[in-house]
């Protein structure tokens, strides 16, 4: 069936260094890639989302790439601060038999060391 | 604030006994989901309702059962919990369904705990 692999399962990086999440998917006609952060005990939040007719968007410190040929797309998170720490899931549309449905990934836990 | 709202954040049930969790949101959309999530897991669909329109899970199982009164209210309804149903419910909303795929918002989900 349809997935996205999500890699690295966790992430340590200190205050102020950049962090990268990628991600894979396989079916070619996802057309809508969000990355959601969620805190211990909270609902995910929504961060940044990419649609396929854009390579790149940025948000202040994050940003998302998606390269639509080699189906993938990365978050990048810039000078990292401790409240950075959290799951970070991406996600992308499976197009199929529930047609708009989100496929998440297995999600990448981000410790920022202070 | 517009925002979707659970209650409670956490439940606990006993063992066989039914529990019902409920959503509710402010965003006027038409589309809400429910999600299970396990420990260190990613959510994972259970159905969404498109309107009045029901849309359920080939891999939901029976037990878990969904109302949708009106537009603003949502409920979860697990009819015999056990103990692997043990789990953070979360509830989302999105603007459409379809193909231009919509953003999902999500509440801040409800634990739910099986005893």
């Amino acid at each position: 069936g349809e997935n996205v692999e999500q890699h690295p399962s966790t992430l340590s990086v200190q205050e102020g260094d950049s962090a990268v999440i990628k991600c894979t998917y396989s079916d070619s006609a996802s057309n809508y890639f969000p990355w959601y952060k969620q805190e211990l005990g909270k609902g995910p939040q929504l961060i940044i989302d990419i649609r396929s007719n854009v390579g790149e968007k940025k948000d202040q410190r994050i940003a998302v790439t998606l390269n639509k040929t080699a189906k993938h797309f990365s978050l990048h998170i810039t000078e990292t601060q401790p409240e950075d720490s959290a799951v970070y899931f991406c996600a992308a549309t499976f197009l199929g038999g529930s047609q708009g449905n989100l496929i998440f990934g297995k999600g990448t836990k981000l410790s920022v060391k202070p | 604030d517009a925002m979707v709202i659970q209650n409670p954040r956490y439940q606990v049930t006993q063992f066989g006994k039914p529990v019902t969790l409920s959503c509710s949101q402010t965003l006027n959309h038409n589309v809400m989901y429910w999600y299970q999530q396990k420990s260190s897991q990613a959510p994972k669909l259970l159905f969404h309702y498109y309107d009045k329109d029901f849309n359920n899970e080939a891999d939901t199982p029976d037990n878990f059962q969904s109302r949708r009164p009106n537009t603003s209210f949502c409920f979860l309804d697990i009819r015999s919990p056990g103990l692997g149903d043990a789990a953070m419910y979360l509830c989302a909303t999105s603007e459409r369904w379809g193909k231009l795929q919509e953003t999902q918002y999500f509440g801040p989900g409800t634990r739910l705990l099986v005893l």
